[in-house]
């Protein structure tokens, strides 16, 4: 079955720099992949949406990229700042019982420290 | 517009006993869904509507029902709790049910059962 992995539970870095974070999936490739933030105590939010024949998609300091051959999706925040503290969660289409389905990772918590 | 709603925000249930999370939507959206989360292991869709008038299941159905009254309200039932469903549980929308779409979420409800 298909199966997501975000890389770390958490990533800590410093104000200013670019924050990468990592979805990897197994089996089949997906048509979609989603990138969703999620604060402390409330549903996920809709960031960005990329398809597989797009390497890339940008959204003010936002950029996702999707490299089908790795099996991967790279998320890119830059000029990061405290207030993108959160966790970031992948989603993408699978196949469960002949219909379309969305799953989602269990995403990597992003501290940017002062 | 208020999105996504639900009912309770928390809510703590001895073994056994049964209860009802309410959701409600009014963007006009088709399609609703039900997931759990649990440390570590990302959204776990339970239950989802593609339409008024239908549901089926997902990933984890085990132990729950559902119930899509109308257009806008998509309701989730534990006849009998069990410690194992302590979890949080967010309600989803979307417009049509196509996995490229973006999905709405609610504010959560978290359970704690006894």
């Amino acid at each position: 079955s298909q199966k997501i992995e975000q890389n770390s539970e958490a990533l800590n870095i410093q104000e200013g720099k670019t924050a990468t974070l990592t979805c990897n999936y197994t089996n089949y490739s997906p048509a979609y992949l989603q990138w969703y933030r999620q604060d402390p105590g409330r549903g996920p939010v809709f960031l960005l949406l990329i398809r597989e024949n797009e390497k890339e998609k940008r959204k003010e300091r936002l950029k996702v990229t999707f490299d089908t051959t790795l099996k991967q999706s790279l998320f890119h925040i830059t000029a990061s700042q405290p207030a993108d503290s959160a966790t970031y969660l992948c989603a993408l289409d699978m196949v469960v019982s002949s219909a379309s389905k969305i799953i989602f990772g269990s995403g990597t918590r992003l501290s940017i420290r002062p | 517009n208020a999105g996504v709603t639900q009912t309770p925000k928390f809510q703590v249930l001895k073994t056994g006993q049964s209860m009802t999370l309410q959701c409600a939507q009014d963007m006009n959206h088709n399609s609703m869904y039900w997931y759990r989360q649990d440390p570590g292991m990302g959204l776990r869709l339970i239950y989802y509507s593609a339409s008024e008038g239908t549901t089926d299941k997902g990933e984890v159905p085990n132990g729950y029902n559902v119930s899509r009254l109308n257009k806008r309200e998509f309701s989730l039932r534990l006849e009998s709790a069990a410690p194992s469903q302590t979890s949080v549980y967010f309600c989803a929308s979307s417009e049509l049910g196509g996995t490229q779409e973006t999905q709405y979420f609610g504010p959560g409800t978290r359970l704690l059962v006894l």
